[in-house]
């Protein structure tokens, strides 16, 4: 079966710091795809970033970036000089290649202080 | 711009009512989920649909029904509303393949009394 871990339930950092979101997962398949979703006060899912199972290149993108690792099976997102405004609850998710749904994780809830 | 809806945002019942909870997109994708989000559980998948006239069950599906009757809408029926249903409630389109990125409505939030 497949699982989703974010061991990290609560993170508090200062504006400007740098946060890594840990995920890790669990599959036998060798096709799968990973995501990560922000989830802001206001409620609403927001999709971040897509990666499957054969792309192991680190993306960047402005502030975000994630380091996808097969050998340790996990999936880590970092934020660069947090702000406030990234405070929100953050998903990892994981679907198989012929997956029917998505295995969320439990979320991690990252504030950010001013 | 495409967008997927959810209504109502908010929705008060009491228990044993029939409750039908909306979802709308303009995608013009094939597949349609519906989520239950609750502290401690996260996201879970109730139902989903690949195409029109498609349904099949999630993980937590008892006591919820749909039906796709047209590629845009997938509404969400609760038979009878249940105390442990009060919940938020998020629905979710994605494109061709099952595994292809799913993008999420509002939610809607509903409380069973």
């Amino acid at each position: 079966a497949q699982k989703v871990t974010q061991a990290q339930t609560e993170i508090s950092v200062v504006e400007k710091e740098d946060v890594t979101l840990d995920c890790v997962y669990e599959t036998r398949d060798t096709t799968y795809y990973l995501f990560w979703y922000k989830q802001p006060p206001s409620g609403e899912l927001v999709f971040l970033i897509r990666r499957n199972s054969f792309d192991e290149q680190n993306e960047i993108s402005g502030r975000y970036s994630w380091n996808f690792q097969k050998s340790t099976s996990s999936f880590n997102f970092t934020i660069t000089a947090s702000q406030v405004v990234d405070s929100a609850v953050y998903f990892c998710a994981l679907i198989l290649n012929y997956g029917q749904n998505f295995v969320f994780g439990p979320g991690t809830r990252l504030s950010v202080l001013p | 711009d495409a967008e997927i809806t959810q209504s109502p945002r908010h929705k008060i019942t009491e228990t044993g009512r029939q409750v039908t909870l909306a979802c709308h997109q303009t995608w013009n994708h094939n597949n349609m989920f519906w989520y239950r989000q609750d502290l401690g559980h996260g996201l879970r998948l109730i139902h989903y649909s690949y195409g029109v006239q498609d349904t099949n069950k999630g993980e937590v599906s008892d006591g919820y029904s749909v039906s796709r009757s047209n590629t845009e809408d997938l509404p969400l029926t609760l038979e009878s509303a249940a105390s442990s249903q009060t919940s938020v409630y998020f629905c979710a389109s994605s494109g061709q393949g099952a595994r292809d990125t799913q993008y999420f409505g509002p939610g809607t939030r509903l409380t069973v009394l």
